[in-house]
């Protein structure tokens, strides 16, 4: 069964500070890996998508960064911020089948403390 | 419109009640999902169409569960006698054709069977 797992569960951190969130995954192949933000009680909003040839690529102060050999990507957020309270996921998209149906993290929820 | 949109946003329903919930995506999508989140849970997939191709219900939890998608725009979400665990937000994703592309989130429909 293609997964998708995230850690840490949670974090809290200081506002300014850096924080990196994980994610491993077993989809395999896979079209695409995505990075979501959720706030509490909206839908997901994209931060960042790679295939499988890149590895790395930013939205302003998110970095992602993939290591398709071994099924790993990482999201640092630099310089945090209180907006940036929030669930983030891990979605990877398979390849072939045709359905291209993305598989979901359970998010790492996020607490940015003033 | 600009977004994908989802009504009602909020739904709360006796238990053994049907319920609808509507999907507007976003103007010329071909793909669209249907996810079910639960209070602190990931998203789990119930249903995909893309374009005219039947769509991959593989996803759906019950046969008192169905979707509809008419024209290849809007969408339904049917529950047939809701029960408790049907408790969730369901949210509404839509893609252009191209795999690799953003999927974009509804904020979602809230429901509460009680």
């Amino acid at each position: 069964k293609n997964q998708v797992e995230q850690s840490p569960q949670s974090l809290i951190i200081l506002e300014g500070k850096n924080c990196t969130l994980q994610c491993n995954y077993t989809v395999s192949p896979f079209s695409n890996l995505r990075w979501y933000k959720q706030d509490t009680g909206r839908g997901p909003v994209s931060l960042t998508i790679m295939t499988f040839s890149e590895n790395t690529k930013s939205n302003g102060r998110y970095t992602a960064t993939l290591d398709a050999d071994t099924k790993q990507s990482s999201l640092h957020i630099t310089a945090s911020q209180l907006s940036d309270s929030a669930s983030y996921i891990c979605v990877v998209v398979p390849l072939g089948g045709g359905s291209y149906i993305p598989t979901f993290g359970r998010g790492t929820s996020l607490i940015v403390h003033p | 419109g600009a977004g994908v949109s989802q009504s009602p946003s909020n739904k709360v329903t006796e238990k053994g009640k049907d319920v609808e919930l509507r999907c507007d995506p976003i103007s010329g999508h071909t793909a669209l999902y249907w996810y079910r989140q639960s209070l602190g849970q990931g998203l789990e997939f119930l249903i995909y169409f893309q374009g005219n191709s039947a769509p991959d219900k593989s996803g759906l939890p019950s046969d008192r569960f169905s979707a509809e998608r008419t024209g290849g725009s809007v969408s339904t979400l049917t529950i047939q006698r809701t029960q408790q665990e049907d408790s969730a937000v369901y949210l509404c994703a839509s893609r252009d054709t191209f795999p690799g592309n953003t999927i974009y989130f509804g904020e979602g429909s809230w429901l509460t069977v009680v």
